[in-house]
């Protein structure tokens, strides 16, 4: 059972579009919420990551939306581009400190 | 920048046959780690490890088993291969920034296939 729940498992998205990746999880325990990005034949790279205590965090195009009350957060992508075609994970920490539980991941394709 | 080399990107074994996978970090990290990657159910933790010769189970320890004898090295073995063990494997180290946040770093991956 995957504490943390992640949707769509793939997403095809034309250049310029907004992609978004949204992520849901059970326990309230977790206290940080990272983001991986993983390119064909490389490992997962950190990409961005929030804590809840803001409800949004923005890095050039990406941005992390969260929602405690409803125990959601979201990566949305702006301005899309071929580039950004690689598999994304969510993840989350609990305060404990214990280890990094992942989302399914989620293979986005961004159309020329 | 942060380099965890895996030492094989492919690599195909039979059932029953007992498989090593080697990862190196060169960033002194203490925490290493363990995953299989498989579609539709992310990463999953397989073992790690906060220093030499201390080892944890992760999630899904069933079937392997780790060494890491010296700091910059962490093992995964598999100590008689199975056909529900193909995966991809990918081991990472990890830093914690000032922050109390960790970042893992991540090598390339062994995919493992099990004949």
């Amino acid at each position: 059972q995957q504490q943390v729940k992640q949707s769509p498992q793939s997403l095809i998205v034309q250049k310029g579009g907004i992609s978004i990746i949204n992520c849901a999880y059970e326990n309230t325990a977790f206290d940080y919420f990272p983001w991986y990005q993983q390119f064909p034949g490389k490992g997962p790279a950190l990409l961005i990551a929030i804590r809840p205590d803001v409800s949004e965090k923005k890095e050039g195009r990406f941005t992390i939306s969260f929602n405690k009350s409803a125990k959601q957060f979201s990566l949305h992508i702006m301005d899309s581009q071929p580039g950004d075609s690689a598999t994304y994970f969510c993840a989350a920490v609990n305060n404990a400190g214990n280890m990094l539980t992942f989302g399914g991941g989620t293979r986005l394709m961004v159309k020329p | 920048d942060v380099k965890v080399t895996q030492s094989s990107r492919y690599l195909v074994k039979r059932t029953g046959e007992k498989v090593f996978l080697e990862c190196v970090q060169d960033m002194d990290h203490e925490n290493m780690f363990w995953y299989r990657q498989d579609p539709g159910l992310g990463l999953r933790l397989i073992y790690f490890s906060y220093d030499v010769k201390m080892k944890e189970k992760g999630d899904i320890p069933e079937g392997y088993s780790v060494s890491r004898e010296k700091k910059e090295r962490f093992s995964l073995i598999l100590e008689s291969a199975s056909t529900n063990q193909t995966s991809m494997y990918l081991c990472a180290s990890s830093l914690v920034d000032r922050g109390n946040n960790e970042k893992l770093f991540f090598g390339s991956g062994t995919q493992l296939s099990v004949l």
